[in-house]
Parts: C-alpha cells; sequence; structure tokens
C-alpha cells in the first residue's frame, strides 16, 4: 500500500518559475523524504526532514513538514529544465521496516 | 561499488518463464530493499534484507517470489511461473543503517531491472 499521495499529479512550468508539490500521509512519521526520478528508471535521494523539524533548506530545495495535518511540501526556486522529473514523497514510520513512497508528482520544466 | 548496480536492465521473458534479477549494493551497505514500481505509480516495498537474512518479506505479493542474499552483499530475486502482472521495473536500494537503528536511513537506488513479461 501507499502512504503518501502527492499533490499535483503532474506540474508544467516555464523555467525560472518556483514549482511546489505537496505530500499528504496517514500514520505518524519518523521522518519524511523527497526523492527525485528521472526517465522511470532509479530514484534519487533530495532530502530528509525528521518529524521534529517544521522547515528545511538545500540548495534551491525548501522542505516543509506540518505533523499535525500530516502533510509536507517541495518547493523548488528558479527552476531549470533539467529539473524534469518525477517527484516522490516517502515516509518512514515506527514500527514499519520500509520507506512508504507516494504515487509521485510528474514535474516538466519547459524552457 | 559506487552505486548500486542491477542487471539485467530489461528482461523479456513469456508467461510461465523463471526470472532472476541481481543487485549489487553499495560495498559495506548492511540493509538491501527491493521495490518494485508499476507505471505511473510509486516504488511498492516487496523485501527488506539486514546482512544475510530477510528482516521484513511482507511486501512479496505471493509464494512465486523470493529473494535471497547469501552472503550479506549481492541478492537475487527470483520470480517463479511469471504472470503479465509481473511486467514491472524492479528496484533494488541498499542503505548503510537498516530501519529501527538510530538516525535517519536515506535510500541509494539502482537504475533499475525492467521486467516485460509476454
Amino acid at each position: 500500500s501507499q502512504q503518501g499521495e502527492e499533490d499535483p499529479q503532474a506540474l508544467s512550468i516555464q523555467e525560472g518559475e518556483n514549482a511546489t508539490m505537496n505530500c499528504s500521509y496517514k500514520t505518524s512519521i519518523n521522518n519524511l523524504q523527497w526523492y527525485r526520478q528521472n526517465s522511470g528508471r532509479g530514484l534519487v535521494h533530495l532530502i530528509l526532514i525528521r518529524s521534529n523539524e517544521r522547515e528545511k533548506h538545500s540548495g534551491r530545495l525548501r522542505v516543509t513538514l506540518d505533523t499535525s495535518k500530516k502533510s509536507s511540501s517541495l518547493l523548488i526556486t528558479a527552476s531549470r529544465a533539467a529539473d524534469t522529473a518525477s517527484y516522490f514523497c516517502a515516509t518512514f514510520s515506527s514500527g514499519y521496516s520500509t520507506l512508504t513512497f507516494g504515487k509521485g508528482t510528474m514535474l516538466l520544466v519547459s524552457p | 561499488g559506487a552505486g548500486v548496480s542491477q542487471t539485467p536492465s530489461n528482461k523479456v521473458t513469456e508467461k510461465g518463464k523463471y526470472v532472476e534479477l541481481r543487485c549489487d549494493p553499495i560495498s559495506g551497505h548492511t540493509a538491501l530493499y527491493w521495490y518494485r514500481q508499476s507505471l505511473g505509480q510509486g516504488p511498492e516495498f516487496l523485501i527488506y534484507f539486514q546482512g544475510t537474512g530477510a528482516a521484513d518479506d511482507s511486501g512479496l505479493p505471493n509464494d512465486r517470489f523470493f529473494a535471497v542474499r547469501p552472503e550479506g552483499s549481492v541478492s537475487t530475486l527470483k520470480i517463479q511461473r511469471t504472470e503479465r502482472g509481473d511486467s514491472a521495473v524492479y528496484l533494488c536500494a541498499s542503505s548503510q543503517q537498516g530501519f529501527g537503528t538510530p538516525g535517519a536511513n536515506v535510500l541509494t537506488f539502482g537504475a533499475g531491472s525492467r521486467l516485460t513479461v509476454l
């Protein structure tokens, strides 16, 4: 089963614009991670935020976490064509040994 | 190795055949995971190894699926009597620490093995 649900399912923007993707989840978590996937193959870890953190930055990425609403958002600022990919949130919860992924958001950045 | 290596990258087989997919994790990573990803979906957990033992195989869909990691490094996912519904990309990932240990666990994924069952 998939814990997270990303929103929107697809997002199309122009280079230089910001892209915001949202993730909602169902159970309590220890941490939430965002991964990127190009061309339907391997995933690459982008950023991790722990349950006691509210915001985290890494380069052009900004992640927020609201545990009361069981939601997270990923903001990519000043997007580039190379950011075109699918983005997945994944949660790690106590009592589970697995990282559970959502269905992903497909981001298309046009030059 | 420098990354997680999966072979074959593509496998086309006929319904009913037996298939093996191989994963070579990052050297020194004790934890290894298999996920399956269907088109338009996120990765779904299959099985998790800590060392040589399967710590959690709750994601294996049925007894046609089996995985081993005999020496705590390379793992093989085995699928018997393949069905068309088994067609998917099979992803392997490894991490330095297994879940349940203190701290964060970040997965490094391989490029995947795309299985097509005709």
